[in-house]
Order: C-alpha cells, then sequence, then structure tokens
C-alpha cells in the first residue's frame, strides 16, 4: 500500500466549477500535509500546507484535512483554465522533513 | 529569478557518460534535497541535506552521488546511468528540517530532464 493515494484523472471541467480533488493517506502519525500545483515543463509550485484537521482557506483554494479518515483534499472554487495543472498532495510525520506524495491528479479547465 | 534554479534544464547522456545536474537556492534555506519525478510515479526522495550535511539517503543506487558544498548549492553527480534512470529530476529546499512551527513546506525547482541513451 503506498503511503499517500490520489487518483491520477484526469479530471476535465468547465470554467467556474467548483473542483474538488482527494487524496488519501495510510499512516495515522502523518501529521503535515502540503498541496502542490504543477504545470506542464515546470517544478511543483506550493499551494497550501497546514498540520491540523480542518479546514484552511486562501483565495479560491480551500483545503481540508479528516484525520479520523486519513482523508485530505483541494477545493477550488470558480475555476479557470489557467488551474489547468497537475495537483500533488503530500504528507509526513510532524517534525520531520520527509514527505511522501501522491502520483497527481491532472486537471482541465475548459474555457 | 525563481527561488530555487536548476541547470541543465534537459540532459541527454549515454550510459557510459558522466554529468553533472547543479541546484542553487536563493531563499536562505538550510535544508535541500533532490528528488526523482517519472511519469505517473508519486515523488520519490532521493536525498536530504541539513547545513550541508547529508541526513538522509533512499537507497539510492551507487551511480548517483551528491554534493553540497554550502547551505546554497547542491549538485547530483551521474556516472553509468541506465535507461531506467531517465526522469525529471527536482532539487527543493525547505528553510529547515524543523522549523518552530514543526515542518518547513518544500520549494521546488522546475528540474533537470534527464535521458539515458
Amino acid at each position: 500500500q503506498k503511503e499517500v493515494e490520489q487518483d491520477p484523472g484526469p479530471l476535465s471541467v468547465p470554467e467556474g466549477a467548483i473542483v474538488s480533488l482527494n487524496c488519501t493517506y495510510s499512516n495515522s502519525a502523518f501529521q503535515y500535509f502540503m498541496w502542490y500545483r504543477q504545470y506542464s515543463r515546470k517544478g511543483p509550485e506550493l499551494l497550501m500546507y497546514t498540520y491540523s484537521s480542518g479546514n484552511k482557506e486562501d483565495g479560491r483554494f480551500t483545503a481540508q484535512v479528516d484525520k479520523s479518515s486519513k482523508y485530505i483534499s483541494l477545493f477550488i472554487r470558480d475555476s479557470q483554465p489557467s488551474d489547468s495543472a497537475t495537483y500533488l498532495c503530500a504528507s509526513g510525520p510532524y517534525n520531520f522533513n520527509k514527505f511522501y506524495f501522491g502520483s497527481g491528479t491532472k486537471l482541465n479547465v475548459k474555457p | 529569478e525563481t527561488g530555487v534554479t536548476q541547470t541543465p534544464r534537459h540532459l541527454v547522456m549515454g550510459m557510459t557518460n558522466k554529468k553533472s545536474l547543479k541546484c542553487e537556492q536563493h531563499l536562505g534555506h538550510n535544508a535541500m534535497y533532490w528528488y526523482k519525478q517519472s511519469a505517473k510515479k508519486p515523488l520519490e526522495l532521493m536525498f536530504v541535506y541539513s547545513l550541508e550535511e547529508r541526513v538522509e539517503n533512499n537507497s539510492v543506487p551507487s551511480r548517483f552521488s551528491p554534493e553540497c558544498p554550502n547551505s546554497s548549492h547542491l549538485f547530483l553527480h551521474l556516472h553509468t546511468l541506465q535507461p531506467e534512470d531517465s526522469a525529471l529530476y527536482l532539487c527543493a529546499s525547505s528553510q529547515d528540517l524543523v522549523g518552530l512551527e514543526g515542518n518547513s513546506p518544500l520549494h521546488f525547482g522546475n528540474g533537470t530532464r534527464l535521458t539515458v541513451t
């Protein structure tokens, strides 16, 4: 079993839709959660990080962590074509920077 | 200028060649990392350096040899690679391995696309 699982997609939505991207993780010791966006031919770009359960909001993006079910979500409101990219989730234990990444979900937002 | 710069962007090498990948970070971070990204696979952590000392070596074959001469620069020396080593090699940095609030998020460069022929 992989430490972090992520549906590879692709996920295709119309512009303006609410997007939900999801990951699960296997280790209850994981306390730290990150979401990255990766455009084609670029490195991953940090979107959000948190080390608590609940929601964290930043503009159109909301990260949600449910530790009881080991479930991580990223919501994108009012999606734009510029949001088309691969989204990576990552998680790891507190107090050591060893993160496990999902394989990424490819998102396509159609104008 | 991005915070983490990697060169070259693309590299094609034969199995008998020796080459090096270079990474430089301009963020004042103390920890640096090498990751391997293959198609449809999760990022694989290869090496971790903190204050120029290697703190993690994730069972990486010896044909990959890292070097961290100072906290701003990181190299990955390559020799006698195999075609399955073809991938995107990403360098990342973080403020520390562990900060005041716990872990520090990773900041990535744009990677070197390596093709081994």
